[in-house]
C-alpha cells in the first residue's frame, strides 16, 4: 500500500515563529488532506489539497503531486496551534475512500 | 460539511466485555469508515461500513472482534468485542461528504470515542 512520511516528528516554536511541515507519499493520490488534532482528540480539517496551493488565514498548503510531497505552512504561530498535525492520502483504485495517515508532527508553541 | 456525532464520547470498560459505539450523520452519505487511534499513534482504518452489505475489513481486523452495522445512510455502529487493555484507543468514524464539487471525496471525522479497558 501507499506509504506516507511526515517530518519533522516534533517541532517546538516560540509564539510568532513560522514553520513548515512536510508530507511525502509513495504513489499518486486523488485525495490529500491535512488535519489538526486538538488535545481533546478531535480531528479538524485544515486543507483538502491533492494538488496546487491553498491559503486559509495564517495557514497555507502546497501539494506537488508530480514530486509526491505536500507542505503545510504555519505563519505567526500561536499557542492554540499546538497539537498534532496529520497528513492523510487516498490513492484511489481498490483503495477508494481509504485514507492512509502519516505518523504526524507534534507541534508545541510556547508563549 | 456534514455534522457527525458519536456516542459515547468516552467509556471505561472491564476486560472481556463489549462496547457498541454509534456514529450519526446529519445527511445521507454513501461511504462511512471506522478508524482506530492507539495511544500516541496515528490513525488506522478498521473497516468501510457499507449500507445494505457486509463491512469491508482491513488487514489485521476481523468481523468477530469488530462487528459493524450500517442500517441506513446516516447511521453506523462499531462494536469492540471481548475487550482487552490493548483495545484502549480512540475510535473515530468518518464520512466522505462535501458540498463542493472540487472536493467531492473530502473526509470529515466525528469527535471520537475514547475507550479505556481495565
Amino acid at each position: 500500500g501507499i506509504q506516507v512520511e511526515q517530518s519533522p516528528p516534533d517541532l517546538i516554536l516560540q509564539e510568532g515563529a513560522n514553520s513548515t511541515l512536510r508530507c511525502n507519499f509513495s504513489d499518486s493520490v486523488n485525495n490529500l488532506q491535512w488535519f489538526h488534532q486538538n488535545p481533546w482528540g478531535q480531528l479538524i480539517n485544515l486543507f483538502y489539497i491533492p494538488s496546487g496551493t491553498k491559503q486559509n488565514g495564517r495557514l497555507s498548503a502546497t501539494t506537488v503531486a508530480t514530486e509526491r510531497y505536500s507542505l503545510l505552512y504555519i505563519s505567526s504561530s500561536q499557542t492554540t496551534d499546538s497539537g498534532v498535525y496529520f497528513c492523510a492520502v487516498e490513492s484511489g483504485g481498490t483503495s477508494y475512500g481509504k485514507l492512509t495517515f502519516g505518523q504526524g508532527t507534534i507541534l508545541t508553541v510556547h508563549p | 460539511s456534514a455534522v457527525i456525532s458519536q456516542k459515547p464520547s468516552r467509556d471505561i470498560c472491564q476486560r472481556g466485555t463489549s462496547l457498541t459505539i454509534q456514529c450519526q450523520v446529519d445527511s445521507q452519505v454513501t461511504m462511512m469508515f471506522w478508524y482506530r487511534q492507539q495511544p500516541g499513534q496515528s490513525l488506522t482504518l478498521i473497516a468501510t461500513a457499507n449500507q445494505g452489505s457486509e463491512a469491508t475489513y482491513e488487514s489485521g481486523f476481523v468481523i468477530d472482534k469488530f462487528p459493524i452495522s450500517r442500517p441506513n445512510l446516516t447511521f453506523s455502529t462499531l462494536t469492540v468485542s471481548n475487550m482487552s487493555p490493548e483495545d484502549s484507543s480512540i475510535y473515530l468514524c468518518s464520512v466522505e461528504h462535501s458540498f463542493q464539487p472540487d472536493s467531492y471525496n473530502e473526509q470529515f471525522f466525528g469527535p471520537g470515542t475514547r475507550l479505556t479497558v481495565l
